[in-house]
């Protein structure tokens, strides 16, 4: 099984900051990388798929790099809305698995 | 509008049975491979089982194998989970999934429902 280790766990941020986070897969998974937000009590929405595609709707101020094993999700200037829980997802096997997540909190 | 509505979660006595079921509309639920994913409570999201548009390729994690039954009527655009012999820790809630596949890309959720919530405990 592919396992998906994303750091920090958390992080305390402030609204104009620049944050990046970053998910490291247990072997070399190509793009097949999708980065999803959750906000409490609600379901999971995806912001990048295949490692650095925007999906549609999601502010440009998100943004995806990287392949192989090591990943970031960058938002460039954090909003009081991007404070949730984001986590990154492998397709390349078909576990499909998650990172363990990474709570983004306001400082 | 994609609609993806969970039902049939609760409270069940370990060792027992529920079916999960999932109401799809606004899209052409044929064209679509479809997954279950769930949350226990407080934790991360646990990728459950997958099935493909027409059913014939069915993927479980390692957790739920030989417990856990997915299956889809494309008919009535629905999608099914049967959980048997389940445990403490299967307590959760679970979601409906969409999923959609990317040249090269692999595969994502696009669209999730809100989810139901099955509780395991005497």
């Amino acid at each position: 099984d592919i396992q998906m280790t994303q750091s920090p766990s958390s992080l305390s941020a402030s609204v104009g900051d620049r944050v990046t986070i970053t998910c490291r897969a247990s072997q070399n998974i190509n793009s097949y990388l999708n980065w999803y937000q959750q906000k409490p009590g609600k379901a999971p929405k995806v912001l990048i798929y295949a490692a650095s595609s925007l999906h549609s709707g999601v502010p440009s101020r998100f943004s995806g790099s990287g392949s192989g094993t090591d990943f970031t999700l960058t938002i460039s200037r954090l909003q009081p809305e991007d404070f949730a829980t984001y986590y990154c997802q492998q397709s390349y096997s078909t576990l499909y698995s998650f990172g363990q997540g990474t709570k983004l909190e306001i400082k | 509008q994609v609609q993806l509505v969970e039902s049939g979660g609760g409270l069940v006595n370990p060792g027992g049975s529920l079916r999960l079921s999932c109401a799809a509309s606004g899209f052409t639920f044929s064209d679509y491979y479809m997954s279950w994913i769930r949350q226990a409570p407080g934790k991360g999201l646990e990728w459950v089982s997958y099935i493909s548009t027409s059913g014939t390729t069915i993927y479980y994690a390692d957790s739920v194998k030989g417990r856990f039954t997915i299956s889809r009527d494309n008919a009535k655009d629905s999608l099914y989970l049967q959980m048997n012999s389940l445990r403490a820790e299967d307590t959760a809630m679970y979601y409906c999934a969409r999923g959609r596949t990317v040249l090269r890309g692999g595969n994502f959720v696009d669209y999730w429902g809100q989810g139901t919530l099955v509780t395991v405990s005497s």
